[in-house]
């Protein structure tokens, strides 16, 4: 089961432009993680930002977090082609017997040089 | 940092046969550890989630006498694909925790082929 549902599905932006994807989900969170994932290979952690935090920055990605409207922004200031990968975000939920991490759909971001 | 390594990172087997896919945690002890699968050009899907010593946690949709689970040490957690059919083939990927304030490690992913 997802979370929930990202924007744009699909990007695509020249180098030195900035990127903006995101994310929405349903239920409460104590977290929330947004990833990387380069075609056929495994995820690379970006950012976490806690629910009582509104805002994070890691470098050129900057992360918001509105817990009133259950969704969050990644942005990647002056992309490069090297920043071309999909996107997830991924929330962690509580649930009978703990808690599991869910992930959004995703947004295929490409950069062209 | 935290590692987990899973292996096989690529498996290709023949139509009714058993998989078994590892994911060890090198240097932490892994409480709970989540198993997902995800399909080209898809998101990861969350399969099933263990807590050592336990019987993992299915999500719905997930056959359970299909993909067995095993998580028997702190260290490792194994999903078996039983039977496996060419509908199968995914990329399968873990991740470990030893506690939400802790996060989480991803393994590399395996690729499974049946063929």
């Amino acid at each position: 089961s997802q979370q929930g549902e990202e924007d744009p599905q699909a990007l695509s932006i020249q180098e030195g432009e900035n990127a903006t994807m995101n994310c929405s989900y349903k239920t409460s969170i104590n977290n929330l993680q947004w990833y990387r994932q380069n075609s056929g290979r495994g995820l690379v952690h970006l950012i976490l930002i806690r629910s009582n935090e509104r805002e994070k920055h890691s470098g050129r990605l900057r992360v918001t977090l509105d817990t009133s409207k259950k969704s969050s922004s990644l942005l990647i200031t002056a992309s490069r082609a090297a920043d071309t990968a999909s996107y997830f975000c991924a929330t962690d939920a509580g649930y009978t017997g703990g808690f599991k991490t869910i992930f959004g759909a995703g947004t295929r971001l490409f950069v062209k040089a | 940092g935290a590692v987990v390594s899973q292996h096989p990172s690529r498996v290709i087997c023949k139509s009714g046969t058993s998989v078994k896919i590892e994911c060890r945690s090198l240097d932490f002890q892994a409480t709970t550890m989540f198993w997902y699968r995800q399909f080209p050009k898809q998101s990861l899907m969350l399969m099933a989630t263990s807590n050592e010593g336990s019987k993992a946690t299915y999500e719905q949709g997930v056959e359970k006498d299909k993909f067995l689970i095993n998580h028997a040490s702190l260290t490792l957690s194994t999903l078996t694909v039983t039977s496996a059919h060419p509908e199968d083939s995914s990329f399968y990927i873990c991740s470990a925790t030893s506690g939400l304030r802790y996060g989480y490690t991803f393994g590399s992913g395996t690729r499974l082929t049946v063929v």
